[in-house]
Formats: structure tokens, sequence, C-alpha cells
């Protein structure tokens, strides 16, 4: 898997939007870009995914750069149960049987009121 | 919600003591994996399976052993706990389609061996 670069911390008034940033500048055309989250110690929970298009669900959406080499997870209205430690992840799309994800360290996102 | 469970939650045991870390899932997911992670660290990789009769080690080096007689068990097991091995232990299975690789993880099991 590709390296990715966040910033280690960052802090969100409640309410507002929480723009978290990711940099992945070796990242290759094969490689999707995964949004994990980690509240306080629980298992890891999945956010959203995507190789090159901007996408959305219902918890966040995901802009990547035209070049791939960066993407921004939004929040769009962050709550005080969004604080967690948030994970950018670039994963192969053709790895076939070998479906293992690299969890680096991270932001740790604090909302506050 | 994922349907994928861990017994039990928190585990204090003896150094010397044999352990199995219990994990199932109800979704049918072909992988399954576990990781390890001490108080605010990362997560590290150290078994997965493909599937039944399938293990294989994960990228950090771990005592621990692991196996998959059945889809939704996928059970790890310290012959002889020692302090070193205190820490949460997460399990998480995903689908088999490797395109949409989206990893569901079970609450988690503290170990504190003494």
């Amino acid at each position: 898997d590709a390296k990715t670069t966040q910033p280690p911390s960052m802090d969100c008034a409640e309410g507002r939007a929480a723009n978290l940033p990711c940099n992945h500048s070796t990242i290759s055309g094969n490689e999707y870009v995964y949004w994990y989250r980690q509240i306080h110690s629980q298992g890891p929970q999945y956010i959203i995914h995507g190789l090159k298009n901007n996408e959305t669900n219902e918890m966040a959406s995901l802009i990547i750069t035209e070049d791939r080499k960066s993407s921004t997870l939004i929040l769009p209205h962050a709550t005080l149960r969004d604080t967690a430690v948030y994970y950018c992840i670039v994963r192969d799309r053709n790895t076939g049987t070998a479906s293992k994800l690299t969890f680096g360290t991270g932001t740790r996102l604090q909302v506050t009121l | 919600e994922a349907d994928i469970y861990q017994t039990p939650r928190y585990l204090v045991i003896g150094t010397g003591k044999k352990i199995t870390l219990e994990c199932s899932q109800t979704m049918g997911h072909d992988k399954m994996y576990w990781y390890q992670q001490d108080p605010g660290m990362e997560l590290h990789l150290i078994h997965y399976s493909y599937g039944v009769n399938s293990t294989e080690k994960g990228d950090l080096s771990s005592e621990s052993t692991v196996s998959r007689i059945r889809t939704e068990h996928f059970p790890l097991t310290l012959e002889s706990a020692r302090p070193s091995h205190t820490s949460q232990y997460l399990c998480a299975s995903s689908p088999p389609l490797a395109v949409q690789e989206t990893q569901y993880f079970g609450p988690g099991t503290r170990l504190l061996v003494l």
C-alpha cells in the first residue's frame, strides 16, 4: 500500500464542517483511497472510499484532487460524537485475495463546544 | 451495524496461562483479520485468513496462532500468556469482492497479562 501523510491532530467547533486532509503523492492508478475512523479504542469504522471521483454518503464526503495526490474528508456538520482518530488508507484494487489495510497514525479530530 | 462479535471484551490473566480470544461473524465473509493495538498506537495486522483452512501471518510478528475451521469463526490463541502480550486485539472481516474492500471490525478484546 502507498504511504499517506495526515496531520496528527485537528480541532473543529461543533456544528461546523471538519475538513481532514490526506496526502498520497505516490498513489498509483489502481489504488483506492479509504477512510476509517476509530472512536476511543473501539474497532475502526469504515466511512467512505473513492478512486478518482468525489464521493458522498450519509456520513461524509470525499474530495479527491484531479491528480489524485491528495484528498479531503469532509464531515459537513461535526458533532461531539465525531471526535475520533481518522485514518486515510490507499489500497490497490487488484490485490486479489490479499486485502490487507495498513493503518498509519491518522488524524486525531477533537470536536469542541 | 456490523455483525461481528468478540469475546471476552476484557480479560485479566496470569503469566503462563493459555488463552483463546473468540471472533465470530454472521455476514458470511470469507476474509477475516486480527489486529493488535497498544493504547494510543497504530493498529498492526498479526493474522489474516482468506477462507476456511487458510491462515497467514500479518505484518507484525506475533506469538499467537489462529485457526479457521468454519467460515464464521476465527479464534486467536496464546499458548502461554506473558505481560508483553498485554494489548487490545481487534478482529475484522470483509466480503469476498476485492474491489469493494470494506473491513468490519468487532469491539475488541482488552487483554491484561499480570
